[in-house]
């Protein structure tokens, strides 16, 4: 089946302008993940989504990021006034929870996308 | 906060030869630890996952080890060719549905 799918994979913009990023998860998958890669580093985290909500923002670095997931299917990442250090890979995952019946851990398996790269000149 | 290292931070090895990964994070307390292959320009692929009651996963010619008491991971790469030449990292969750990712191991494998 398809996999997760981002839009644009690149994306120009001029300091102080709004963006939007978007990611289409895999079908049925109810959680969804924003994280941003630098340049020469892993990914970190941003946000996390369990269905329309957003379970976990402690990522977004400060409140000219906001994310949203309306329906809990498609999300977009968006960022106003953006500044040149917001120049990064964006990327987005997703994941289906599961659990082990009679274990307490619960394992899944984050499906990344081919992420957006911003570049604010 | 958990701090995810992984070394060394690039190598080269000649085709045929194994590989071997290291990965070490700070707090042993992790649901699992998932491996990914990057390559240049491009997204993460999904390697191998293990999760915290397992010591091991196989897939093919790769096999990643997990002793979470000591706070280590080791991805094996057997008989490396050219197209195993990639970014690798390693990502540890430790329950808050979410990854703490290492810089990654930088491979080049030399035809």
């Amino acid at each position: 089946g398809a996999g997760v799918s981002q839009t644009p994979s690149n994306k120009v913009t001029e300091k102080g302008k709004y963006v939007e990023l978007r990611c289409d998860p895999i079908s049925g998958h109810t959680a969804l993940y924003w994280y941003r890669q630098s340049l020469g580093q892993g990914p970190e985290f941003l946000i996390y989504f369990q269905g329309t909500g957003a379970a976990d923002d402690s990522g977004l670095p400060n409140d000219r990021f906001f994310a949203v997931r309306p329906e809990g299917s498609v999300s977009t990442l968006k960022i106003q006034r953006t500044e040149r250090g917001d120049s990064a890979v964006y990327l987005c995952a997703s994941s289906s929870l599961t659990s082990d019946r009679g274990l307490i851990n619960i394992s899944y398996e984050q499906y990344f996308g081919p992420g957006t790269r911003l570049t604010v000149t | 906060k958990q701090e995810v290292t992984q070394i060394p931070a690039a190598l080269s090895v000649p085709e045929g030869e194994n590989l071997v990964l290291n990965c070490s994070f700070t707090d042993s307390a992790i649901y699992n630890l998932q491996w990914f292959r990057q390559d240049p320009g491009k997204g993460l692929t999904s390697l191998l996952l293990i999760q915290s009651s397992q010591r091991e996963q196989t897939s093919g010619r790769l096999n990643a080890s997990l002793d979470k008491s000591s706070g280590r991971s080791t991805l094996y790469i057997a008989a490396s060719q050219p197209g195993d030449s990639a970014t690798y990292l390693c990502a540890v969750d430790d329950g808050n549905n979410r990854l703490a990712f290492g810089k990654g191991n930088q491979v080049v494998v030399i035809p």
